[in-house]
């Protein structure tokens, strides 16, 4: 079993539509959880960046933890064709070690 | 802020020759930096913590002689695949933890490898 789960998709989406993509892992242990964009052959953008349980929202963004089930989420509201992309989680429990999903790639049909 | 370059983009070499990637911070300090390897259409794998001054902590399985890092600043990192073989062939991405932040990693642009 890998430590994080995460649908590879692909995801397609009508314009405007609400995103829900989602992770979950089997180490207790992590405590920061990460969303990162990535586009084809580049680098990941840290999107979003969460400590422990709850929801942290940054504009069209909201991140949700919930460490009792172990799954996180990553919601992304009115969803534009610039957001087709590859959506990453990461997972670390505080040693700097990141541990990353398979990422879901997402596509945003105008 | 926070960004974090990589060069060269992108680098075609033959088999048997080195490549030095280089992993720069350019508007923080970086007393961690890491270096990854990405498939086509797989998720980032970690091969190697580099840690300014010292030497680098490398993942299992992957080949410290193969992989030469070397952190001499705190604001640039290198990846050396020496002698280069096909198999080697991969996108490598580093990133940057900002010295004194929680746990933080900004990550480059990545660097194609492509060894004929």
């Amino acid at each position: 079993q890998k430590e994080v789960e995460q649908d590879p998709g692909p995801l397609s989406v009508p314009e405007g539509a609400i995103v829900s993509l989602n992770c979950t892992y089997s180490n207790s242990a992590f405590q920061y959880f990460m969303w990162y964009r990535q586009y084809s052959r580049k680098g990941p953008e840290l999107l979003m960046y969460t400590y422990s349980s709850g929801n942290k929202e940054d504009g069209r963004f909201t991140a949700q933890v919930d460490k009792s089930s172990k799954y996180i989420s990553l919601f992304i509201r009115d969803s534009q064709p610039s957001d087709s992309a590859t959506y990453l989680c990461a997972m670390s429990a505080g040693t700097y070690k990141y541990i990353f999903g398979t990422g879901t790639r997402l596509k945003v049909l105008a | 802020g926070a960004v974090v370059s990589q060069h060269p983009s992108r680098v075609i070499c033959k088999s048997g020759t080195s490549v030095k990637i280089e992993c720069r911070s350019l508007d923080f300090q970086a007393t961690t930096m890491f270096w990854y390897r990405q498939f086509p259409k797989q998720s980032l794998m970690l091969m190697a913590t580099s840690n300014e001054g010292s030497k680098a902590t490398y993942e299992q399985g992957v080949e410290k002689d193969k992989f030469l890092i070397n952190h001499a600043s705190l604001t640039l990192s290198t990846l050396t695949v020496t002698s280069a073989h096909p198999e080697d062939s991969s996108f490598y991405i580093c990133s940057a933890r900002p010295s004194g932040s929680t746990d933080t990693q900004y990550f480059g642009p990545g660097t194609r490898l492509t060894v004929l």
